[in-house]
């Protein structure tokens, strides 16, 4: 079973406009956490937010906060006015337990910001 | 600028040659893992070391792949002998046990003719 599912494979959105991007995930394990990281075309993988379980408050970084809805299991990514550097693929990823620090990641979404 | 380095950046090579990938994990870090990105699969783990052992190696072909720690300052992944079918690109990442976020170097893009 997929841990980590992101549905939308691709999506546009217009300059200083709002995006969010969805995750939905799947553990058994009390205690995990979630991170989204950007690929952007040169392709390195750059970690934007984490969110941890039992993190009582949503994640804030910048223009990043992540949308956690544990009962739903979701994960969504907002970024705020979006900025044409933004244009690239977009992660969610999962770890699970407190000794095991390997993450498994979602298909991706990949954001164009028009101008 | 603390970073993780791979090398090569580029790879091609020709079926049933050997390949070596290197990595230097940011210094003092003390996990290490092995990703392998290919549009089919996306990004899979193949293998994730902690103080230079081996936790998970599940992900990896063992018949080809091989992956070791020599040192705290280098992680290697070798593939022997190639496949067209292992061309991808390949991610190291490295981070605290104890941290948040594993960083992750450039990728190799490895084609295998």
């Amino acid at each position: 079973a997929q841990k980590i599912t992101q549905t939308q494979p691709g999506m546009f959105v217009q300059e200083k406009e709002a995006v969010t991007l969805d995750c939905t995930y799947d553990t058994s394990d009390p205690s995990y956490g979630l991170f989204w990281y950007k690929q952007p075309s040169s392709g390195e993988m750059i970690f934007l937010i984490y969110q941890g379980s039992y993190d009582q408050q949503n994640a804030t970084e910048g223009r990043y906060s992540l949308n956690f809805q544990k009962a739903r299991k979701s994960a969504n990514l907002v970024i705020s006015a979006s900025q044409l550097g933004d244009s690239a693929m977009y992660f969610c990823a999962m770890r699970e337990g407190f000794n095991d620090y390997k993450l498994s990641f979602g298909a991706g979404t990949t954001v164009t910001v028009r101008a | 600028d603390a970073r993780v380095t791979q090398t090569p950046r580029h790879k091609v090579t020709e079926m049933g040659q050997e390949v070596t990938m290197r990595c230097q994990p940011i210094l003092g870090h003390n996990t290490v893992f092995w990703y392998r990105q290919t549009m089919m699969q996306g990004l899979e783990l193949l293998a994730y070391f902690r103080n230079r052992a081996p936790l998970d190696d599940s992900g990896m072909p063992k018949d080809r792949f091989s992956a070791e720690m020599p040192d705290a300052t280098l992680a290697t992944l070798k593939i022997q002998p190639s496949e067209p079918r292992d061309s991808a690109v390949y991610f190291c990442a490295s981070g605290l046990g104890s941290g948040v976020e594993a960083f992750f170097g450039q990728g190799t893009r490895l084609t295998v003719v």
